[in-house]
């Protein structure tokens, strides 16, 4: 399967504990793109990547957030001090370089998370 | 900044008819507008998109169609299959490889 992939697909943590998810994108693609998404909404914008560099963090991402792509290829999303309201579908996607497909952007299955 | 309104939230439809959601949005400079299709337990799956320069794009029995100056855009899928029961987001941005702002998605159901 060549698409984005994301590693754990669940996650339930307990509030308060720090918990990191990671994405794969499609190999030839250079940004990748976090979101999250509640249930019975669209995905809302958290921050992308352009190879290594994270470009735009939106005020979603709070200082509890983090997210890393150090090499330019796989990106990890972590939150710090979890709390109840972190629950969501962590999802990520991947775009490829210049061109008319620029725009299109490609979604992985996502990791649910489940803070009790 | 961008908001996306979508309509409607749910929307039933026996197999073999038509289906249309539509969608508006608000920043003037939005220029490409695309679809996803999301199934239970999955991500969202890119079915078709419309850049500002065209007014229609066609990809078998689904459509979509964008009207600049009214700022509103609207998927048409005609001959509605069970299988195309899912929710549908559309999504804006201004320029491109930067962020989509979703719709909050309208949910089709499609009976046989």
């Amino acid at each position: 399967d060549t698409g984005v992939s994301q590693n754990p697909r669940h996650k339930i943590t307990k509030r308060g504990q720090n918990v990191t998810f990671r994405c794969d994108p499609i190999s030839e693609h250079n940004r990748l793109y976090w979101y999250r998404q509640t249930l019975g909404q669209g995905p809302e914008f958290l921050t992308y990547f352009q190879n290594e560099a994270q470009l735009e963090k939106s005020r979603l991402l709070s200082d509890r957030f983090s997210a890393e792509r150090p090499k330019g290829s796989f990106s990890t999303l972590e939150i710090q001090r979890t709390e109840q309201g972190d629950s969501a579908m962590y999802l990520c996607a991947s775009s490829p370089p210049a061109g008319v497909q620029l725009n299109e952007q490609f979604f992985g299955p996502g990791t649910r998370l489940t803070v009790l | 900044g961008e908001n996306v309104e979508q309509h409607p939230s749910t929307l039933s439809v026996q197999e073999g008819d038509s289906a249309v959601i539509k969608c508006t949005y608000s920043d003037s400079a939005s220029n490409y507008f695309p679809w996803y299709k999301q199934e239970l337990g999955k991500g969202p799956q890119l079915i078709i998109d419309i850049r500002s320069n065209v007014g229609e794009k066609k990809d078998q029995r689904i459509a979509v169609t964008l009207n600049k100056t009214a700022k509103h855009f609207s998927l048409h899928i005609t001959e509605t299959q069970p299988e195309d029961s899912a929710v549908y987001f559309c999504a804006a941005n201004r320029q491109a490889g930067t962020a989509l702002i979703f719709g909050k998605g309208t949910t089709l159901s499609v009976s046989s």
